[in-house]
């Protein structure tokens, strides 16, 4: 059982573009949503977070979006550039809990 | 500040042999988590340790696998007679406390496990 569905599976962005990905969850007793960035051959590193309570937290060009009706959330990229090519996975933790819930991850490549 | 140190970054294995993969956390945190991750897939929550003790091992297979995290050392993950399937990245994390007011966890770089 799936619990967090991520897409697209694989991204492809001209540079200055803005990349979004998305993922949707089926637990209600999530109620933090992180988003991970992973370069080849190294670990993931968190990006970004947000808590339900909020519909939308910016970090500099990233952005999350979250809607909590529709149990899903989703990252902006803006201005996307050739160094963010990496993959992204969304994850999803419940309240007091540690076991994070990972998407599959979305492949972006951001081409000059 | 050292970040997660895991070794070793690569190993292989026939099947049938043993795997050992370590991991030391950061600095100052006592909760380890390992993570596996197969290829074109998202991380998969195996076992949390804290010091001397396993908190929560649910989603470590039942028979093969093991981890620890001793008092003194390095935690690691032990996997006995592995087989092809096992081939994967394990990924260790760490982080200072569990949940709290941004559960971040902090991952190495990885092991990457090929059993031939």
């Amino acid at each position: 059982q799936q619990q967090v569905k991520q897409s697209p599976q694989s991204l492809i962005v001209q540079k200055g573009g803005i990349s979004i990905i998305n993922c949707a969850y089926e637990n209600t007793a999530f109620d933090y949503f992180p988003w991970y960035q992973q370069f080849p051959g190294k670990g993931p590193a968190l990006l970004i977070a947000i808590r339900p309570d909020v519909s939308e937290k910016k970090e500099g060009r990233f952005t999350i979006s979250f809607n909590k009706s529709a149990k899903q959330f989703s990252l902006h990229i803006m201005d996307s550039q050739p160094g963010d090519s990496a993959t992204y996975f969304c994850a999803a933790r419940g309240a007091g809990s540690y076991q994070l819930t990972f998407g599959k991850g979305t492949k972006l490549s951001v081409i000059p | 500040n050292a970040g997660v140190m895991q070794n070793p970054r690569h190993l292989v294995r026939r099947r049938g042999q043993e795997a050992r993969l370590r991991c030391s956390p950061m600095k100052g945190h006592s909760h380890v988590y390992w993570y596996r991750q197969l290829p074109e897939e998202g991380l998969k929550f195996m076992v949390y340790l804290q010091k001397e003790n396993i908190i929560d091992e649910s989603g470590m297979p039942k028979e093969r696998f093991s981890a620890e995290f001793p008092k003194e050392g390095p935690s690691i993950l032990r996997i006995q007679q592995v087989v092809r399937g096992d081939s994967a990245a394990y990924f260790c994390a760490s982080s200072p406390r569990t949940g709290g007011d941004t559960g971040e966890l902090f991952f190495g770089e990885g092991s990457r496990l090929t059993v031939l």
